[in-house]
């Protein structure tokens, strides 16, 4: 069973716009959440994360909303440039547990077009 | 800084060849994964370890063996490769804790072919 579930795979936006990418999960432990970039050949970044205790957190043009109640966060990506065409990777963590490994969502693919 | 480092960038292997990716980090991190990576599949985790001398099973353990001899070190085997080994692995290391950043910090990666 997927623990945490992300869509869409693949996300296409134009220059300028909103790229939105969305994260759910089910198990009431996580306590953190991370979103991880990758651009091709290279190993997954960490780009923002957030604790279920903020509804949002903003980074420059990144920001991940929460949603607790729902057991949903999503990353929003504003002003998109082709710069930002990558792969990004929602997680979730028990940082509380100890020794459980992060949970990775199966990515979705951002293609910004000018 | 180096990071974290895999070995090697590349391999082509043919059915049942084994062989060892060497994964090294040099931040202190107690935590060591290693993450298969397909399309569409996203970050599997094959088999990770929380210090050293301790290994633990992920998703897809099966036809991977691993080590941790020394607290900077993470080796991943394949005894015999199959084809359907053939992807991009990651090594990741990272700390753990309430309090900590629990940042993973991943390698570039190893592509792994098997013919």
């Amino acid at each position: 069973q997927q623990q945490v579930k992300q869509s869409p795979q693949s996300l296409i936006v134009q220059k300028g716009g909103i790229s939105i990418i969305n994260c759910a999960y089910e198990n009431t432990a996580f306590d953190y959440f991370p979103w991880y970039q990758q651009f091709p050949g290279k190993g997954p970044a960490l780009l923002i994360a957030i604790r279920p205790d903020v509804s949002e957190k903003k980074e420059g043009r990144f920001t991940i909303s929460f949603n607790k109640s729902a057991k949903q966060f999503s990353l929003h990506i504003m002003d998109s440039q082709p710069g930002d065409s990558a792969t990004y990777f929602c997680a979730a963590d028990r940082r509380n547990s100890g020794n459980t490994p992060l949970v990775f969502g199966k990515g979705t693919r951002l293609s910004v077009i000018a | 800084n180096a990071g974290v480092t895999q070995t090697p960038k590349f391999r082509v292997l043919k059915t049942g060849q084994s062989m060892t990716l060497l994964c090294a980090q040099d931040m202190n991190h107690e935590y060591m994964y290693w993450y298969r990576q397909d399309p569409g599949m996203g970050l599997r985790l094959i088999h990770y370890s929380v210090g050293e001398g301790t290994t633990a099973k992920g998703e897809v353990p099966d036809g991977y063996n691993v080590s941790r001899l020394k607290k900077q070190n993470f080796l991943l085997g394949l005894e015999s490769a199959a084809p359907s080994q053939t992807s991009v692995y990651f090594c990741a290391s990272g700390s753990r804790g309430t309090g900590v950043n629990t940042e993973a910090f991943f390698g570039q990666g190893t592509r792994l072919t098997v013919v």
